[in-house]
C-alpha cells in the first residue's frame, strides 16, 4: 500500500509569507494527524481529524495555524501570516478507525519548515 | 495532563552490549505505550507496542505500571539498531498519542 505523503519535503520562507502544507494519507484511514517537531523537542501534537471532522486541535499553537480536511481525504495545514518560531518539522499521521485498542500511527515523512 | 519523559538525549554503546532506553510517563487512566523508530533518512514508524508483548528486531519493551515505566531493551546490541527512539503514549477513545523528546541511539562497531 502506498504510504502517508507530504509536499513539499522542504519550504523555505520569509518571515510574514504564507505556506500550506499538504498531507495525503493511507487510504482508508479515518484518522489524520498533524504533529510539529522544533529543534531539539519533542514531537509536539497539533491536531487530529476524524474524516472531515476535527476532533482534538488543541495543540495549534495559535490562530496563525489553520488546518482542513475537505472530502475526509487529504489535508492542509496553512501558516499565515509565518513567524520565526514556526520552523520545525511538521509530521502528518494516519491510522486506521479506533477499535479496542489505539491503532499504530504511519507516519509521512515530514516537512522542514524554514521560516528566516 | 499526559505526559512522556525520555531522560537521554544521546545513549552510546558499544556492538553486543545490552541496551536500555529509559520511558517514563505520567496518565491518569490506562494508557496504551509505543515505541517508535526513525532511522537515517526514513520516517518514523512503529516499532513494538505493549498490548503486543511481543519482540521486534530483538526488542522487548514491559510496562510497569508501579513505575510508571516502559523501558526499551534489548540484549545485544547491533550497529543497524542505530536510530532515533521515541516513547509514546495513547490515551481516549481517540487515541490522541504523546511523545517524548525522543533518545538518539549510537551503536559504535
Amino acid at each position: 500500500e502506498a504510504g502517508v505523503t507530504q509536499f513539499p519535503s522542504h519550504s523555505v520562507i520569509e518571515k510574514g509569507q504564507t505556506v500550506t502544507l499538504r498531507c495525503d494519507p493511507i487510504s482508508g484511514h479515518d484518522n489524520l494527524y498533524w504533529y510539529r517537531r522544533v529543534m531539539g523537542k519533542e514531537i509536539k501534537f497539533l491536531l487530529h481529524f476524524v474524516k472531515e471532522s476535527k476532533q482534538d486541535e488543541s495543540g495549534m499553537p495559535n490562530n496563525r495555524f489553520l488546518a482542513e480536511r475537505t472530502g475526509g481525504t487529504y489535508s492542509t495545514l496553512k501558516v499565515q501570516p509565518a513567524e520565526l518560531e514556526d520552523s520545525g518539522v511538521y509530521f502528518c499521521a494516519s491510522s486506521h478507525k479506533t477499535g479496542v485498542h489505539n491503532s499504530p500511527l504511519h507516519f509521512g515523512n515530514g516537512t522542514r519548515l524554514t521560516v528566516t | 495532563a499526559q505526559r512522556v519523559t525520555q531522560p537521554e538525549k544521546l545513549l552510546s554503546v558499544f556492538k553486543g552490549a545490552p541496551v536500555e532506553l529509559k520511558c517514563n510517563y505520567s496518565y491518569s487512566g490506562s494508557p496504551e505505550l509505543f515505541w517508535y523508530v526513525q532511522y537515517s533518512r526514513q520516517r518514523l514508524q512503529l516499532l513494538l507496542r505493549h498490548i503486543s508483548r511481543e519482540s521486534i528486531k530483538g526488542f522487548t519493551a514491559d510496562l510497569n505500571k508501579g513505575e510508571t515505566s516502559f523501558h526499551l531493551k534489548k540484549p545485544f546490541a547491533q550497529e543497524e539498531d542505530s536510530a532515533m527512539y521515541y516513547c509514546a503514549l495513547a490515551s481516549g477513545g481517540y487515541q490522541k498519542v504523546t511523545f517524548g523528546t525522543g533518545t538518539k541511539l549510537q551503536v559504535i562497531p
